[in-house]
């Protein structure tokens, strides 16, 4: 089964400042990787994904993630967070022809304005 | 259009008692997901329907747990006799039919179960 690491639960940061969250997978085959967001008091919602193609993946709201399939790595960016982008993110990844999604444990995110 | 949604949105019961959770999801979405997440986690996959049938229900933790989804829409989650263990918020997602590329999951807002 595969099995997803995210680090540094808690992030504080300050506006306009760079943001990038790590997304490690274990799994040896292949794999869909997503990026969702929590907005507080709202759903899960889909921010980026990756199936196939460009590693480099462009979201919603200038986020953008990067997979290095050396690496088992799906890292998100965002060059310049703004106060709204307070949110809990998860990565998540399904191997090809398994629907179960594995969830890390998300980063809590917190930017001062 | 209308998101998935889930009802009731909080529950409260005693140790011992039994719950449903029921989940509708997008209209048209064939698959749908049931998930967990507890406290500080992320979510934690339970159960999936493709259609009316339990396509992979190996998340599901133990016997308590089961999943109906007679119609091939809404979907009923039922937990018997809860435990405190149970508490968490349980989230049911759905997406479109599987055709060549695999698709996002939409998630409805939870429902948040408290057994005290």
């Amino acid at each position: 089964a595969q099995s997803v690491s995210q680090h540094n639960h808690h992030v504080i940061l300050s506006e306009a400042a760079s943001l990038e969250l790590g997304c490690n997978y274990s799994y040896g085959g292949t794999v869909n990787l997503f990026w969702y967001v929590q907005y507080p008091g709202q759903h899960l919602q889909l921010l980026l994904k990756y199936f196939s193609g460009d590693p480099l993946v462009k979201g919603i709201k200038g986020f953008e993630a990067e997979f290095i399939k050396s690496k088992f790595s799906f890292n998100l960016r965002k060059p310049s967070v703004q106060w709204s982008d307070t949110a809990e993110y998860f990565c998540a990844v399904n191997a090809r022809g398994n629907n179960r999604l594995a969830f890390g444990k998300g980063n809590q995110v917190v930017v001062i304005p | 259009g209308a998101g998935v949604s889930q009802t009731p949105s909080n529950k409260v019961t005693e140790k011992g008692k039994y719950v449903e959770l029921r989940c509708d999801p997008i209209s048209g979405h064939t698959a749908l997901y049931w998930y967990r997440q507890s406290l500080g986690q992320g979510p934690e996959f339970l159960i999936y329907f493709q259609g009316t049938g339990a396509a992979d229900d190996s998340g599901l933790p133990n016997d308590r747990f089961f999943a109906v989804r007679p119609e091939g829409s809404v979907s009923t989650l039922k937990i018997q006799r809860t435990e405190r263990g149970d508490s968490a918020v349980y989230l049911c997602a759905s997406s479109p039919p599987l055709l060549a590329e695999p698709h996002e999951q939409f998630f409805g807002p939870g429902t948040r179960l408290t057994v005290l």
